[in-house]
């Protein structure tokens, strides 16, 4: 089944403590790209990645990190989470040049 | 600054009836509109999209009417059932590449049996 697999699902933590958001994709597709989802403001984008190793900030790429190591996968790190990243965060992908997005199913994190 | 706005925060319709729902952007650089679906406690999934190309696409029950002059968009759903109870979203880009895809802030919908 094509999927994009977001873990963790649900996540709280607190201020300071390093966590990763891991993405990954079983379609093959070469783009990939993290949202945030909060409320009053819609979906943001916060980093996308055209390919394997070519990554470029969204419109709110403050606070996070990501790379592109392989194709499948596209880690959202937050070296230092702040509790204003608590947020719904989506990940998606889709082939290149195509206006597909394919979602996960989401991962709420806290951070207190 | 939020170049694609949807004003109607929410829009309830009876089963059977069509839902309208509205979009308007302000950076006249888009030309690649799509609209996606999202359920409570799932993704957002795509649903339709057009092209600055054209006026109108359909696909089933739904349509997308686009306005240029205006910078405005519209989904209809005809007819309108239970399932489609939904937050819809607005997205824009420019060109079909959707490496930078704004989005609206969504419209809760509620079909009402």
């Amino acid at each position: 089944e094509a999927q994009v697999t977001q873990n963790p699902r649900y996540l709280i933590t607190v201020t300071g403590k390093k966590l990763t958001v891991t993405c990954s994709q079983n379609m093959n597709h070469e783009y990939m790209s993290w949202y945030r989802q909060d409320p009053g403001l819609g979906l943001r984008q916060i980093y996308y990645s055209m390919n394997v190793e070519v990554t470029d900030k969204g419109d709110v790429p403050e606070g996070y990190k990501v790379s592109r190591k392989e194709k499948r996968n596209f880690p959202l790190i937050l070296e230092s989470p702040s509790p204003n990243q608590t947020s719904l965060y989506f990940c998606a992908s889709s082939l290149e040049n195509t206006g597909e997005l394919f979602f996960g199913e989401g991962s709420r994190l806290t951070v207190l | 600054d939020q170049q694609v706005k949807q004003n109607s925060p929410s829009l309830s319709v009876q089963e059977g009836r069509i839902s309208i729902l509205n979009c308007d952007y302000t950076n006249s650089m888009f030309d690649y509109f799509l609209w996606y679906k999202k359920y409570p406690a799932e993704g957002p999934t795509f649903l339709i999209s057009i092209s600055s190309i054209k006026d109108k696409n359909e696909d089933g029950r739904f349509t997308v009417f686009l306005n240029k002059s205006a910078k405005h968009l519209s989904l209809h759903i005809v007819p309108s059932q239970p399932g489609d109870s939904a937050v819809y979203f607005c997205a824009a880009s420019r060109g079909w590449s959707n490496y930078k895809l704004t989005f609206g802030k969504g419209t809760l919908l509620t079909v009402n049996p």
